[in-house]
This record gives structure tokens, C-alpha cells and sequence, in this order.
């Protein structure tokens, strides 16, 4: 079964801080993706990559930043860290062949106070 | 612009009873609708999904309804236990696409 690693599983930070979430999946997946999930909005979309070096804007990508550095590493980050960005992230992974089931990680939740 | 809702936010049922939690769409060019299953402190699984190409999808206890003319979609639970009791989302991707578009979710409680 297809495993995807998040770390850490819980952050605070202070606003204007800087954060990295980090990503491993295990699967060789092609496409890796970064999610926010918030109470009354489901799971909004930041980032994905189709590969290393490949970086894919998503639907919510404001004051976010995303760099993948091998097949298997996709890294999230917060430069200015504002209150807004307090949720829980999702990193996920698919596989292109088939491009069907999306695999998703236990989440980290953020805090910004 | 919310491109894929879903109905209603939540929903209590008894065990035994059938669960029916609805989703529309708004882009013609989806073609792939998968359901996901989230519990508490877990990332979403998916649990089953349909093609435009059918009408009806079955998996055990799980029925997805697709009505393509309408773009809206259903997801029957039937025989509901206890331990369905998560978040349901229905989801959407068009052809040539590679990312999902998520619905809101449903909370569903299933009561003993």
C-alpha cells in the first residue's frame, strides 16, 4: 500500500516565522500535492509537482512556496507566517500511469499564533 | 467558485438505516468522481469511485448513483454501522487534468 510520510504532525509557530512542512512518499509516485483543510471549506488545493524539480500552481497558492527535490521529497513552505495559515496540510501522491487514486499522508497540523 | 458541492454538511442516521450523501458538479469536462472516507487524526482513503462512462458503481454496502445529464451524483451507505461515522468527500477530475477538486465534505454520524 502506497505510503506517505508527513513530519511534523503538529507545529506552532509565530506569525511572521518561517516554516517548512516536509513530505516523503515511498511509492515512486510522479505526482505529489500539498492541501490545506479547514472547517467549512473541505481541501483546497496549494501546490503539486509532476516530478523533481517540477512545481505546479494550485488553486490557493498565496503565501505559499513548494520545492521538490527528488521523486520521493515535497517540501511546503512558509516564509511570513500569518494566523490565516493556521490548518491542517495534507501532502498526498498518484501515480501517473494510471493517475487514479490519490494517497494522502496523516496531515500536520499548523498553528500560527 | 465552488466547482463541486456537496449535500447536506452532516448527517446522523441509526445503524441499520441507508445514508445517501449528495454532490454536484459544475464542470462538463469532469469525467472521474471519487468518494473519500476521513476519520479523525487520519489523512482521507479513497472508497470508491465512478467513471462518466457509468451510471451506478457498487462496492459492498457502498452505491455511487451518477446522473451525467444533471451532474450530480450520490453515495449510498446502506446498513450503516457505527463505525461509518467519518467525513465524506466527494471529489472531481476532468480529462488531461492531474489534480482532484474536493467538495466540503459531509460529516456523517451513524447512532447505535
Amino acid at each position: 500500500e502506497a505510503a506517505v510520510t508527513q513530519s511534523p504532525r503538529n507545529k506552532v509557530t509565530v506569525t511572521g516565522g518561517n516554516v517548512t512542512l516536509s513530505c516523503r512518499q515511498t511509492n515512486s509516485h510522479n505526482y505529489m500535492y500539498w492541501y490545506r483543510q479547514d472547517t467549512g471549506h473541505g481541501l483546497r488545493l496549494i501546490h503539486y509537482s509532476y516530478g523533481a524539480g517540477n512545481l505546479q500552481i494550485g488553486d490557493v497558492p498565496d503565501g505559499y512556496k513548494a520545492t521538490r527535490t527528488t521523486q520521493e521529497d515535497f517540501f511546503l513552505l512558509l516564509e511570513l507566517a500569518s494566523p490565516s495559515q493556521t490548518s491542517l496540510y495534507f501532502c498526498a501522491s498518484s501515480d501517473a500511469s494510471t493517475n487514479t487514486e490519490v494517497f494522502f499522508g496523516k496531515g500536520t497540523r499548523l498553528t500560527v499564533v | 467558485q465552488q466547482q463541486v458541492r456537496q449535500s447536506p454538511q452532516s448527517l446522523t442516521v441509526w445503524e441499520g438505516e441507508t445514508a445517501i450523501l449528495n454532490c454536484s458538479y459544475e464542470d462538463s469536462t469532469f469525467n472521474y468522481f471519487p468518494w473519500y472516507q476521513q476519520f479523525p487524526g487520519e489523512g482521507p482513503a479513497l472508497l470508491i469511485s465512478i467513471r462518466s462512462v457509468s451510471d451506478k458503481k457498487e462496492d459492498g454496502r457502498f452505491t455511487i448513483f451518477f446522473n451525467k445529464r444533471e451532474k450530480k451524483l450520490s453515495l449510498h451507505i446502506t446498513d450503516s454501522q457505527p463505525g461509518d461515522s467519518a467525513t465524506y468527500f466527494c471529489a472531481a477530475r476532468g480529462s488531461g487534468y492531474n489534480k482532484l477538486t474536493f467538495g466540503k465534505g459531509t460529516v456523517l454520524l451513524v447512532s447505535p
